[in-house]
Parts: C-alpha cells; sequence; structure tokens
C-alpha cells in the first residue's frame, strides 16, 4: 500500500516564527488532506488539496502531485498552533485514508 | 451544521469485557469511517460503511466490527477487550463515500482497557 512520510518529526519555534511541513508519499493520490490534532484530541482540517496551492490565514499548503509531495507553511506562528500535524491521503486504488507518522509542533511564547 | 460527533467521549473498561462506540455523521453524510489512533501504530483505518454496507475494512483482528443505520449512524463495537485495545477512537465522516471527498472528524472516543 501506498506510504506517507512526513518530516521533520519534532519542531520547536519561538512564537513569531515561519515553518515549513512536508508530507512525501510513495503513490499518485486522488485526496490529500492536512489536519492539526488539538490537545483533546480532536483532528481539525487545514486543508483539502489533492493538487495545487491554497491559503487560509497564516496558513498555505502546496501539493505537487507528479512530485509525489505536500508543504504545509505556517506563518506568524502562535502558541496555539503547538500540536501534531497530520498529512493523510487516498490513493488512486483505495478508498481509506493512510495517515503519516505527523510532526508535532512546539511553539514557545 | 452540527459536526460529526461520538459518544461516550471517555470510557474505561476492563479485560474480556465488550465496547460499544457510537457515531453520527454529519447531516447528508453518508460515508462513515473509523480510525485507532496510539502512540505505537499512529492513526490506523479500521472500517467504512456506506449506505449500511461495509465497503473496506482495515487490518485488524475479528473482536473488532461496526455497522451503519438508515440514517448513517454508525456503531463499532470491540469484543472481548485486551489491554492494547486501548486508543482513541476517532469517526469521521464524508459526503458520497467516493474518493475524492473532504474528510471530517469527531472528537473521538478514549478508551482505557484496565
Amino acid at each position: 500500500g501506498i506510504q506517507v512520510e512526513q518530516s521533520p518529526p519534532d519542531l520547536i519555534l519561538q512564537e513569531g516564527a515561519n515553518s515549513t511541513l512536508r508530507c512525501n508519499f510513495s503513490d499518485s493520490v486522488n485526496n490529500l488532506q492536512w489536519f492539526h490534532q488539538n490537545p483533546w484530541g480532536q483532528l481539525i482540517n487545514l486543508f483539502y488539496i489533492p493538487s495545487g496551492t491554497k491559503q487560509n490565514g497564516r496558513l498555505s499548503a502546496t501539493t505537487v502531485a507528479t512530485e509525489r509531495y505536500s508543504l504545509l507553511y505556517i506563518s506568524s506562528s502562535q502558541t496555539t498552533d503547538s500540536g501534531v500535524y497530520f498529512c493523510a491521503v487516498v490513493d488512486n486504488y483505495g478508498q481509506n485514508f493512510v495517515f503519516g507518522p505527523g510532526t508535532r509542533l512546539s511553539v514557545l511564547p | 451544521k452540527a459536526g460529526v460527533t461520538q459518544t461516550p467521549r471517555y470510557l474505561i473498561k476492563t479485560r474480556g469485557q465488550q465496547v460499544t462506540l457510537s457515531c453520527s455523521p454529519i447531516s447528508g453524510h453518508r460515508s462513515v469511517s473509523w480510525y485507532q489512533q496510539t502512540p505505537g501504530q499512529g492513526l490506523q483505518f479500521l472500517f467504512e460503511y456506506f449506505s449500511e454496507t461495509q465497503r473496506n475494512k482495515g487490518n485488524f483482528p475479528g473482536r473488532f466490527s461496526g455497522r451503519q443505520f438508515s440514517n448513517s449512524r454508525s456503531e463499532m463495537n470491540v469484543s472481548t477487550l485486551e489491554l492494547g485495545d486501548s486508543a482513541l477512537y476517532l469517526c469521521a465522516s464524508r459526503l458520497q463515500g467516493v474518493r475524492g471527498n473532504e474528510q471530517f472528524f469527531g472528537p473521538g472516543t478514549r478508551l482505557t482497557v484496565l
């Protein structure tokens, strides 16, 4: 099945800094989502982005499907951005999401 | 529109018992998927239901089962609980169940097996 990698596994930033999180996948996908898991465990939808670029406030994402990667950009980070960020994909043969291992982000005041 | 809801939010059981978790999807969503999250294995797909039929199943033992009702609400059952079943169980819904739709998650049920 499709493999999903995320980097870096851990990231510590000072408030106000910018960051880039990466998601690599091993096969073609027709669905890709980025999620933020809050401290209570809920997965919050950030982007539905099987291809192209989207922006939402301080967050933006780009998926280059032909090169099998996606990037999540966080600008001017805030302490509330802390948590785990997951990339999840559905390949062209399956119907369920395969999640990456996540990037744990800590934003220090 | 109300989001995906899951009940109960927290549950404590002992080994050998069984448990039933419930998930109500977003109104109009016909696909419900279940995931297990543990520190060691990460987020893993359990199964997906669409129009009361199981469409897809992950690599879990038969102790894990589910069903979906005509109103799209879904239940997940785990029988003969083991310590390793302690996890956060997440339910997600999407509009039609086809591969291209965005998936929305509920708050999860945290199960502790003693």
